[in-house]
């Protein structure tokens, strides 16, 4: 087991265009989240899957962003119509249902030109 | 709601003296506690963790965490630092019981001179 894997790592892409980020987490963890980080700041939680069921969302998760989990296994984050402001770090994690801590990938950086 | 304080922006120590780096947390209940370090362009990675039991809860790299219930803290520390141990530091907190994401703090950037 290599941990969670993210991809892309960077993505460069201008403003109003659509983009997805991959996340595969641990196999054996069922919970997988979403956080998003900015320069100076800590991981802003943006939404979580428990198996394949989305159980919440943060009001930071507008309506350009949508998040899938099929099957219960990887997950994809989708900004539509991107702005500058979504310019940010976005970190996928995953744990078990128990009071571990979350392993976190590399994050992907996005940059809105 | 939960909420995490770090209220050091940045902590400047010289190699081989004591570090600590705080965190003060609020919860409706009972916490847990966690301690993250982040090198650059990296993701988070974990240290530490207070689910119960001792108060003092030792982590990776000899780092160690006491909590404070009566104080609402969960501060970070080692007995001597290395130059290596420069990085960003986030306290994260959950609420027991329940199922809601951990809350961050937003880090503490740890500085160590040789």
């Amino acid at each position: 087991d290599t941990g969670v894997s993210q991809n892309p790592r960077h993505k460069i892409t201008k403003r109003g265009q659509n983009v997805t980020f991959r996340c595969d987490p641990i196999s054996e963890h069922n919970r997988l989240y979403w956080y998003r980080q900015t320069l100076g700041q800590g991981p802003e939680f943006l939404t979580y899957f428990q198996n394949e069921a989305q159980l919440e969302k943060s009001r930071l998760l507008s309506d350009r962003f949508s998040a899938e989990r099929p099957k219960g296994s990887f997950s994809t984050l989708e900004i539509q119509r991107t702005e500058q402001g979504d310019s940010a770090m976005y970190l996928c994690a995953s744990s078990l249902d128990s009071p571990n801590g979350y392993t976190f990938g590399s994050g992907t950086r996005l940059t809105v030109v | 709601a939960q909420s995490v304080a770090q209220p050091e922006d940045q902590v400047n120590v010289a190699e081989g003296n004591p570090l600590t780096v705080k965190c003060t947390y609020s919860v409706s209940g009972n916490p847990y506690l966690f301690w993250y370090v982040q090198y650059p362009n990296r993701g988070l990675q974990f240290l530490l963790k207070y689910i119960t039991g001792d108060n003092l809860v030792k982590g990776s790299y000899g780092f160690e965490a006491e909590f404070n219930k009566s104080q609402t803290s969960f501060h970070l520390k080692k007995p001597s630092a290395l130059v290596s141990d420069s990085a960003l530091y986030f306290c994260a907190v959950r609420d027991i019981p329940g199922n809601t994401p951990l809350v961050f703090g937003k880090g503490t950037r740890l500085s160590v001179i040789a």
